[in-house]
């Protein structure tokens, strides 16, 4: 299986700084790569698949990039909205795995 | 409206089965897999199963195989997920999640752009 590696595991952030959360994974997976928002009690949102193609309706504000191994999500000016957990995930073989997630909270 | 919607969460005791069922509406149920990814109380995401728009193909998480059996009936818009020998570290919410490109009788690369609002399953004496 791919083994899917996010760092940092949380992070304290203030509105309007840049924030960069990476994903590792074990094994090339071109770039068959996901990232998900979820707020407490709610389900995933999906905002970025694959790599670096932003899903229709998520602000500009969120980028991605990567490929082979090594992804970043980018949150260029946080905003209030986007306190949240974050996760990467492959899609390129089954078990399709998720990153362990990042918490981006308040500072 | 693209929709989905989980039932059959409980409270089971260790052993015991259960069976979740996933309605879904506003697209052509068939040409879209659809998975089941579960989260522990205050845990990450873990993707438990994925089926074809088709139902011809099938695959399972480690942690499941041999346990969960995912099927769809495409005339109802239900996908379902039987789960047998419950154990403690199954509990959890599931959600239900449609990939978010078309395939039938293949899967698809995408990740999954719905999902619904999960069904929690509980497994305790």
């Amino acid at each position: 299986d791919i083994q899917m590696t996010q760092s940092p595991s949380s992070l304290s952030a203030s509105v309007g700084d840049r924030v960069t959360i990476t994903c590792r994974a074990s094994q090339s997976i071109s770039s068959y790569l996901n990232w998900y928002q979820q707020k407490p009690g709610k389900a995933p949102k999906l905002l970025i698949c694959p790599a670096s193609s932003l899903q229709s309706g998520v602000p500009s504000r969120f980028s991605g990039s990567g490929s082979g191994t090594d992804f970043t999500l980018t949150i260029s000016s946080l905003q209030p909205e986007d306190f949240a957990t974050y996760y990467c995930q492959q899609t390129y073989i089954v078990p399709r795995t998720f990153g362990q997630g990042t918490k981006v909270e308040i500072k | 409206e693209v929709l989905l919607s989980e039932s059959g969460g409980h409270l089971v005791e260790p052993g015991g089965s259960l069976r979740l069922s996933c309605a879904a509406s506003g697209f052509t149920f068939s040409n879209f897999a659809i998975n089941w990814v579960r989260q522990a109380p205050g845990k990450g995401l873990e993707w438990v199963s994925v089926i074809s728009g088709g139902g011809g193909r099938t695959f399972y998480a480690d942690s499941v195989k041999g346990r969960f059996s995912i099927s769809r009936d495409n005339s109802k818009n239900t996908v379902y997920l039987q789960m047998n020998s419950l154990r403690a570290e199954d509990t959890a919410v599931y959600y239900c999640a449609k990939d978010r490109d078309y395939s039938s009788d293949y899967l698809s690369y995408s990740g999954v752009d719905v999902w619904g609002q999960g069904t929690t399953v509980t497994v305790s004496s």
